[in-house]
């Protein structure tokens, strides 16, 4: 069966320090991998998607950035962090197929101070 | 560019109440359409998709959603709730051929008062 993981589940960074979350994706190959962000009363916004190795799509300019070294594994990332960039992160896969099913990791809580 | 609108932020039900939380959507297209559910602690997963057929789509725990094209619209219903129901839910939509980018709601926290 497939399972994705992501990491680290909690983190707490300074502001203008670098920023690295990890995701990966066992069980299936060529998945088309998702970093979503959700905010409390604006639900969940869709960051960055990617539908093969070094393909990325953003969606929202912002101060971050995503990476897909490897077919299953997605990462997110920022040179300098912001207070804003404080959130829930979520790495999410589905299969290549139109309109299939989006499964979720288990989210990154991300604390600028 | 499409949008889904969630018009019910935080409902408040009791036990056995009738549940209709809505969604619609902005894309003139052919559209798919989901409900996700994040219970406390819990990841979110799916409860129930649309993507062509029978408008009246049955998910789990007892949940249905029913779609309105002339509406842009995609409710979810549930006849009776119960507490284990408390949750955050997220209606979602992907438009044909835009490689499964799925858009989703700002959310419907929902608590049920035993």
């Amino acid at each position: 069966s497939q399972t994705i993981h992501q990491w680290p589940a909690t983190l707490v960074q300074p502001v203008g320090s670098p920023l690295s979350l990890e995701c990966t994706v066992e069980g299936t190959s060529n998945p088309n991998l998702y970093w979503y962000r959700q905010a409390a009363g604006r639900g969940l916004q869709l960051l960055f998607y990617s539908v093969g190795i070094g393909q990325i799509s953003s969606e929202v300019p912002q101060n971050l950035s995503a990476s897909r070294p490897q077919d299953r594994q997605f990462i997110l990332s920022s040179k300098k962090l912001l207070l804003s960039d404080s959130g829930f992160y979520l790495c999410a896969w589905s299969t290549g197929r139109s309109g299939n099913t989006i499964y979720f990791g288990e989210g990154s809580w991300l604390t600028v101070v | 560019a499409q949008s889904v609108s969630q018009h019910n932020h935080h409902v408040i039900l009791s036990e056995a109440a009738s549940l209709e939380l809505g969604c619609n959507y902005s894309y003139g297209g052919t559209v798919n359409l989901f409900w996700y559910v994040q219970y406390p602690g819990q990841h979110l997963q799916l409860l129930l998709k649309y993507f062509s057929g029978d408008p009246l789509v049955k998910g789990i725990k007892g949940f249905e959603a029913e779609f309105i094209k002339s509406k842009f619209s995609f409710n979810l219903r549930k006849p009776s709730v119960q507490w284990s129901d408390t949750a955050e839910y997220f209606c979602a939509v992907n438009a044909e051929g835009a490689t499964n980018k799925l858009i989703f709601g700002t959310g419907t926290l929902l608590a049920v008062q035993p």
